[in-house]
């Protein structure tokens, strides 16, 4: 079964800090990986995604991901942080079966002015 | 264009009521997904349509009953609303369900609160 691990529920950053929000994964094979991002009361709006090759993605709003297939994880993060990127944060595994994208928990960006 | 759109977005009704959701989507996907978020924010699949046949059916209860009149589209119809239901419902579409086709796209949402 496949299923994503986010550790960290509430992180809260300084405007213009870095930022790295971590996703754990477990799945038999070679997983997709994907971020989402969702603003209060809207929907999710995909970051990026993972499916092969280069193991680091970019994606929009200046964010970024590394899949380490040795440590099953999926890091997203982003250099400089704006307050507009105040959030919940989804990371999701799926694959080649015939299976929906499976969620994490979520983690909610706070940004300090 | 809107590329998945549900309605109504916010719904408020009785317990005991019965409610649809509407979801219609013009990316010209083959598969549709009705997704639960509860309060936690966490989100559960609960039903994926492909070309119209059901293929997922998570554990949901009866009362819940998707519909698929054809692949652009995917109605959810909650009979006699519990206290519990209340959550924001995604309908979501993927070019089709497996490998690299799978990039989920969502709608805004649907807010079900049942009083």
């Amino acid at each position: 079964a496949q299923s994503v691990t986010q550790p960290d529920i509430h992180i809260t950053v300084s405007e213009g800090a870095s930022l790295e929000l971590r996703c754990n994964y477990s799945y038999g094979a070679t997983p997709y990986l994907f971020w989402y991002v969702q603003s209060p009361g809207q929907g999710l709006q995909l970051l990026l995604k993972y499916f092969s090759g280069d193991t680091l993605v970019q994606g929009i709003k200046g964010f970024e991901a590394e899949f380490k297939r040795s440590q099953s994880s999926f890091n997203l993060r982003k250099p400089s942080v704006h307050w507009s990127d105040a959030a919940e944060y989804f990371c999701a595994v799926g694959g080649a079966g015939r299976r929906a994208l499976t969620f994490g928990s979520g983690t909610r960006l706070q940004v300090q002015p | 264009d809107t590329a998945v759109s549900q309605t109504p977005k916010y719904l408020v009704t009785q317990m005991g009521n019965d409610k649809s959701i509407k979801c219609e989507q013009n990316l010209g996907h083959d598969t549709m997904y009705w997704y639960k978020q509860d309060s936690k924010k966490f989100l559960k699949i609960m039903f994926s349509y492909n070309n119209k046949e059901l293929i997922i059916n998570e554990t949901v209860p009866n009362r819940f009953s998707p519909k698929s009149p054809d692949k652009a589209h995917l109605n959810l119809h909650i009979n006699s609303l519990e206290l519990g239901d209340s959550a924001v419902y995604f309908c979501a579409s993927s070019q089709d369900l497996t490998g690299r086709g799978n990039t989920i796209y969502f709608g805004e949402g649907s807010w079900l609160t049942v009083v």
